[in-house]
């Protein structure tokens, strides 16, 4: 069993609907990471959480440490958002990553 | 535009051969942090250097190695390529180990 869960794998959704990604893990950590990877390879960090709740715009990250639980809401979601959403751990100065997330938006 | 700078960006080898991967973090992030990125392991970290210092490991083969320069920039060796070595390779840099910015990747194929 992989010490970082993501669900769904694959999720398409209609421009303008509210997505949940969600990450499960299994280590102590000291920090959740999300990251956004688009069709072209780039990675961009969209939030490092260690509590509660944090929101950026149309998203929101929120952890719940003692369930080992992390969702990732997009709020009136585009095209754009089209990405690989990945969730990531530090636990004792290693990083242990999801596999992934594929968001697919349509017009 | 992160701020970090990766070259170079697609690397075409051989079997057998050795590369170096350069990294230039974010103007005042002292660590950096290199991943690969491979179509059957997803993302996996490699190893991360603070200020010139290895600060922590993750899975990196005996046979790559990493420093960081008195510049902060630093460079990935990969020796004796396998074929699977072909990934994705990413560095990013940060303060510590908070939010890190990832650069645009370096593309290896071993043919």
């Amino acid at each position: 069993k992989n010490e970082v869960e993501q669900s769904p794998q694959n999720l398409t959704a209609q421009e303008g609907e509210f997505i949940t990604i969600n990450c499960s893990y299994s280590v102590g950590i000291s920090a959740l990471h999300w990251l956004q990877q688009h069709p072209g390879g780039g990675i961009v960090s969209l939030f490092m959480l260690s509590s509660g709740k944090k929101k950026h715009g149309r998203l929101i990250a929120t952890i719940n440490i003692q369930e080992k639980h992390s969702s990732l809401h997009i709020t009136a979601s585009h095209p754009r958002d089209s990405a690989v959403y990945i969730c990531a751990v530090n636990n004792n100065n290693d990083m242990r990553f999801g596999a992934g997330t594929r968001l697919t938006v349509k017009p | 535009d992160s701020g970090v700078t990766q070259t170079p960006k697609h690397l075409i080898t051989a079997t057998g051969q050795r590369v170096t991967l350069r990294c230039s973090p974010r103007s005042g992030d002292l660590s950096v942090y290199w991943y690969q990125q491979s179509l059957d392991q997803g993302l996996q970290f490699l190893i991360q250097y603070y200020n010139g210092e290895e600060r922590a490991k993750g899975n990196i083969l005996e046979r790559f190695s990493a420093q960081q320069f008195p510049d902060l920039h630093s460079e990935l060796n990969l020796s004796s390529l396998e074929l699977g070595d072909s990934a994705l390779y990413f560095c990013a840099s940060s303060v510590n180990w908070e939010t890190q910015y990832f650069g645009p990747g370096t593309r290896l194929l071993v043919l």
